[in-house]
């Protein structure tokens, strides 16, 4: 079945720094592509979404470009902020148009 | 516009016990998606509701059940609360629930099961 996989956190980085958060998943046919961030004590947020090959979606500073030969979906920002803390998700969505989460990235950020 | 909003926010309860969770969309949103989030599993997709029927299910046994109402309001059933059932349960509406829509999610129900 469809599976999203995501690197393990926590991912620990001072402000300033390049971040990077690898996803890649397994889906039959052109899944749509997400990332999701959950800030403490809220729900999801979508983040940016791409839903074709070689489309870069972005938003607040992140980027993720859609990788179809890689079947990547890695999420990147140049410099990151204290703010940016939280738990980011790589998610996709097939033709039954249920949404496969990975299991997260808690992402802290130091002043 | 109002966002989806979820009650109650927090909830206990023992073993044995039932509990309903509810959820209401943003307004015009008619798909309600329902998730469970916890530490070792993650997020993990429950069922969706479209005009009132059940249009996707996830892998979860027969004790989580939910419906929908006209007004797209959303509600879910857990029978035979497990301590296993610990958890925070989201929902999400999106306007038609195609894979390509984005979902807006609720801040959640966290449900502790003593």
């Amino acid at each position: 079945g469809d599976s999203v996989t995501q690197m393990e956190g926590p991912v620990t980085l001072s402000e300033e720094a390049f971040l990077t958060i690898n996803c890649t998943y397994t889906a039959t046919g052109y899944p749509s592509l997400f990332w999701y961030v959950q800030y403490p004590g809220e729900g999801l947020q979508l983040l940016l979404k791409a839903t074709k090959a070689d489309d870069k979606g972005s938003n607040k500073g992140f980027e993720a470009t859609y990788r179809k030969e890689t079947t990547s979906f890695h999420l990147e920002k140049g410099s990151v902020q204290v703010s940016d803390s939280a738990v980011y998700f790589c998610a996709l969505s097939n033709q039954d148009d249920k949404i496969i989460f990975g299991k997260g990235t808690r992402l802290h950020i130091l002043p | 516009k109002a966002g989806v909003t979820q009650t109650p926010r927090y909830l206990i309860k023992t073993r044995g016990q039932q509990v309903t969770l509810s959820c209401s969309p943003i307004s015009g949103h008619r798909s309600v998606s329902w998730y469970q989030q916890t530490p070792g599993q993650g997020l993990q997709f429950l069922f969706e509701y479209f005009s009132e029927t059940q249009r996707n299910k996830g892998n979860f046994p027969g004790r989580f059940s939910g419906r929908q109402f006209s007004n797209s309001r959303s509600e879910m059933n857990v029978s035979t609360l497990e301590l296993g059932d610990s958890a925070l349960y989201l929902c999400a509406s999106s306007l038609v629930g195609a894979g390509e829509e984005t979902q807006y999610f609720g801040p959640g129900t966290r449900l502790l099961v003593l």
